[in-house]
């Protein structure tokens, strides 16, 4: 068991279309982050939310956008979808997004056709 | 902004072999360092960290790695590999102001141990 809970656990979409991910952070945990990890690629970091705000963001256009809840889960957004953004797509809580490492989620897999 | 570099994009070994894997890091500053592993169709999971002091750190499944801040290096070892070893093995490293913080991967080394 991770911990973490991630929803779906697979997707398929159509180029254009709009998707959301959602994410149950681990009991006691307040950070979420969220990363995006294609093929044969390590995860690569995509933004943090901490307090219900966008606390850091990676180098991501702003089709990719979030929200924290007061119950600390979040959703990822990514709108106007491109082939591109194929991958597994990742949840990962922490304390305060400090110091401990990350707990991460099994992930979404997103399909573009 | 900090990056990782992990130079072995996929080892084969025997079991009972020897396992080092390499990661080399570029922040200037204060890091904290980490590596992960996911098995197949599994989560990423904890295998050590270092934040500071004995630079050598020990983990879980017999797992080590030494710090040398001299080198910005982070490498793995195991002394003797079985075959549930097999995975992908992630180097992370988060630095300490800014936008470092946030944890940033390298690319993986796939390790395959045959029986």
């Amino acid at each position: 068991d991770a911990g973490v809970t991630q929803s779906p656990t697979h997707l398929i979409k159509t180029r254009g279309q709009q998707v959301t991910l959602r994410c149950s952070p681990k009991s006691g945990h307040d950070t979420v982050s969220w990363y995006q990890q294609a093929l044969g690629q390590g995860p690569q970091f995509i933004f943090q939310y901490y307090e219900e705000e966008e606390r850091q963001r990676g180098n991501f256009p702003d089709r990719f956008s979030g929200h924290q809840f007061p119950n600390y889960s979040s959703e990822l957004n990514v709108n106007a979808l491109l082939l591109g953004d194929s991958a597994l797509y990742l949840c990962a809580s922490s304390l305060g997004g400090l110091g401990d490492g990350y707990t991460f989620g099994s992930g979404t897999r997103l399909t573009v056709v | 902004a900090q990056s990782v570099s992990q130079h072995n994009h996929h080892v084969i070994l025997s079991e009972a072999a020897s396992l080092e894997l390499g990661c080399n890091y570029s922040y200037g500053g204060t890091v904290n360092l980490f590596w992960y592993v996911q098995y197949p169709g599994q989560h990423l999971q904890l295998l050590l960290k270092y934040f500071s002091g004995d630079p050598l750190v020990k983990g879980i499944k017999g797992f080590e790695a030494e710090f040398i801040k001299s080198k910005f290096s982070f490498n793995l070892r195991k002394p003797s590999v079985q075959w549930s070893d097999t995975a992908e093995y992630f180097c992370a490293v988060k630095g300490s102001s800014g936008s470092a913080r946030q944890l940033t991967f390298g690319s993986g080394t796939q390790l395959t141990v045959l029986p």
